[in-house]
């Protein structure tokens, strides 16, 4: 089926530091690809999203190009800041219904 | 003004009992869904309804019952809980016909069975 894999966390750097998520997907065609922020306690919020192969999504100084290739979706940072610190989810879908989405990575970033 | 609500925010009860949890939507979305995320942080999608009609179902309990009395609306019934439904319960809406599946969150509904 159509699904997404995202690397393990948690994943703990310092503030100021580069940050990549690799997230990978599986699908019968050419799904629109995206990637979640869960901040603790709260509900899941859109970071970025790409419907197309090369689109790059970007928003708060968060990046990820559509790659399709490498079937590939990976989140990039230049300079976390504490306040990233959250759940990142990549997610995909096909219908334009429902989303599938990997299984999260955590992120801590330390002062 | 809240988009996806959901209540309650917490819920303890214990095994066997009945409860409910109801979701709302002010976006003037016509699909909605339920996902259950686990103490591991995956979430699953549960159902989803378009225009008060299910679309999604996935392979869930059927204790479990969506009702949805008109778009703005998705309620979860789950009946006789065991101790595996605790977790958090998210209501989610989206806009028919925006294929590129932007999902609206609520802030979830934590469950725990005792």
């Amino acid at each position: 089926g159509d699904s997404v894999t995202q690397m393990e966390g948690p994943v703990t750097l310092s503030e100021e530091a580069f940050l990549t998520i690799n997230c990978t997907y599986t699908a019968t065609g050419y799904p629109s690809l995206f990637w979640y922020v869960q901040y603790p306690g709260e509900g899941l919020q859109l970071l970025l999203k790409a419907t197309k192969a090369d689109d790059k999504g970007s928003n708060k100084g968060f990046e990820a190009t559509y790659r399709k290739e490498t079937t590939s979706f990976h989140l990039e940072k230049g300079s976390v800041q504490v306040s990233d610190s959250a759940v990142y989810f990549c997610a995909l879908t096909l219908s334009g219904y429902a989303l599938n989405f990997g299984k999260g990575t955590s992120l801590l970033v330390t002062p | 003004d809240t988009a996806v609500s959901q209540t309650p925010k917490y819920l303890v009860t214990q095994m066997g009992n009945d409860k409910s949890i109801k979701c709302e939507q002010n976006l003037g979305h016509d699909t909605m869904y339920w996902y259950k995320q686990d103490s591991k942080k995956f979430l699953k999608i549960m159902f989803s309804y378009n225009n008060k009609e299910l679309i999604i179902n996935e392979t869930v309990p059927n204790r479990f019952s969506p009702k949805s009395p008109d778009k703005a609306h998705l309620n979860l019934h789950i009946n006789s809980l065991e101790l595996g439904d605790s977790a958090v319960y998210f209501c989610a809406s989206s806009r028919t016909g925006d294929y590129t599946g932007e999902l609206f969150f609520g802030e979830g509904s934590r469950l725990t069975v005792l």
